[in-house]
């Protein structure tokens, strides 16, 4: 398997623009997180999916922010309309159940939003 | 909500020197788990602790929880550049979903 793939690897847009991240989890893994990574605020959990169904949402920011599943292979984390201060590194992770110990990371989408 | 500082912020040191990173939560720990990311890498997962006084070596690394289980210690003997990046812990929250990440700690080893 070829690990979590995120896409795009570096996204640099006008503020206001609508940005769309991507994610494809490693197959058979039914738990799904997307995270956001900042020097100010080190790693956050945005939104957490467990088969397709999101289950915590807690952690995203604001409306602007949403995310979707639409099936067991696919998830994507949009931003509408961005802002500089959503600039980031922007994580994917998955694995089997919620056990994070061994959750596989993405290599992560940089966001720059100017 | 679980808190977890690290310290310190940043380490520099010269390659084959010990160093020791720690992690303090605010609330008791339920499970607590270290993490290594490169710059423009994931997280990869170093080890796993869940009991009081619990030691566990991997290589030259070894993570430490303490008995009252509030604070973990990541201890790297005789660095090398390859131990340089980010280091984070992580907690499990008792209840519900939510998972915890400290800080981090970010290493640069001198060669």
């Amino acid at each position: 398997d070829a690990g979590v793939i995120q896409s795009p690897r570096h996204e640099v847009t006008e503020m206001g623009q609508e940005v769309t991240l991507r994610c494809k989890p490693i197959s058979g893994h039914n738990s799904l997180f997307w995270y956001r990574q900042t020097m100010m605020r080190g790693l956050e959990l945005l939104i957490y999916f467990n088969n397709n169904v999101p289950i915590d949402d807690s952690g995203m920011p604001e409306d602007r922010f949403s995310a979707k599943m639409p099936n067991a292979s696919f998830s994507t984390l949009k931003i509408q309309p961005s802002e500089p201060r959503d600039s980031a590194v922007y994580f994917c992770a998955s694995s089997f159940d919620r056990a994070t110990t061994e959750a596989f990371f993405g290599q992560g989408t940089r966001l720059t939003v100017v | 909500s679980q808190e977890l500082e690290q310290s310190p912020q940043s380490l520099i040191v010269q390659e084959g020197k010990n160093l020791t990173i720690n992690c303090t939560s605010s609330k008791t720990l339920y499970g607590l788990y270290w993490y290594k990311q490169k710059y423009g890498e994931g997280l990869i997962f170093l080890m796993m602790l869940q009991k009081g006084g619990e030691e566990k070596s991997h290589e030259k690394i070894t993570a430490k929880l303490d008995e009252k289980k509030q604070q973990s210690s990541l201890h790297i003997t005789a660095s090398q550049p390859s131990h340089a990046g980010i280091y984070l812990c992580g907690a499990d929250q008792a209840t519900g979903n939510q998972f915890y990440f400290g800080t981090g700690t970010s290493l640069t080893v001198i060669p």
